[in-house]
């Protein structure tokens, strides 16, 4: 069975600080990654991915995700919050050979001006 | 930019009533989806729908829910005898690739059941 855990509830960062949102994740085989992002009232939006390769990858407005095989997380990343950055983020594992996406429990991040 | 598109935005039924919730998925993309999210909490997987067929659900699919892709477009979501828990936002999701791909979600059908 696969599984996705983000431990935060909730984050908190001031504009200009680097934000960390964290990611494990529980699959057989080598797993297929993913974060959206879902602001209020709208749909969830595709922020990036890591399917193979280079561990670090890079995604929409400036984040990127680390991918870390041994630790089995996948962890959230930007050098420089945003006010704008607020927003609810999903972490997302889908197992080699199925068709379901699992989704996180989602963390809540607040950028403060 | 092409999107997915889903109606109603918010349908309000009576318990024991049926329901369809319709979405239009990225006319190009092969596979298809329903979540749903209770108060803009977790996002629970219910139905992929692959080769017009049903290809995984989950345990929360049961027979009160159907899925069905009655043309070219539309891809329905039918929930039968409504109950007060099935209260949720329903999104329709679709992916141009089966394993790597990324889902596109649409807006979501709020779902109120009194």
């Amino acid at each position: 069975a696969q599984s996705v855990a983000q431990p935060e509830d909730q984050v908190n960062v001031a504009e200009g600080n680097p934000l960390t949102v964290k990611c494990t994740y529980s699959v057989s085989g080598n797993p297929y990654l993913f974060w959206y992002v879902q602001y209020p009232n709208r749909g969830l939006q595709f922020l990036l991915k890591y399917i193979t390769g280079d561990n670090l990858v890079k995604g929409s407005y400036g984040f990127e995700a680390e991918f870390n095989k041994s630790q089995t997380s996948f962890h959230l990343k930007k050098p420089s919050a945003l006010v704008s950055d607020s927003a609810l983020y999903f972490c997302a594992v889908r197992g080699l050979g199925g068709f379901k996406t699992i989704f996180g429990a989602g963390t809540r991040l607040f950028v403060k001006a | 930019e092409p999107e997915v598109t889903q109606t109603p935005s918010h349908q309000v039924t009576q318990m024991g009533q049926e329901v369809i919730l319709r979405c239009v998925p990225i006319s190009n993309h092969l596979y298809f989806y329903w979540y749903r999210q209770i108060l803009g909490q977790k996002v629970e997987f219910l139905v992929s729908f692959y080769n017009n067929e049903i290809s995984e659900k989950s345990e929360i699919f049961d027979d009160q829910f159907s899925v069905e892709r009655p043309d070219g477009s539309n891809f329905t979501l039918k929930i039968r005898s409504t109950k007060l828990e099935d209260s949720a936002m329903y999104f329709c999701a679709s992916s141009e690739r089966g394993q790597g791909g990324e889902l596109f979600f649409g807006e979501g059908s709020r779902l109120t059941v009194l």
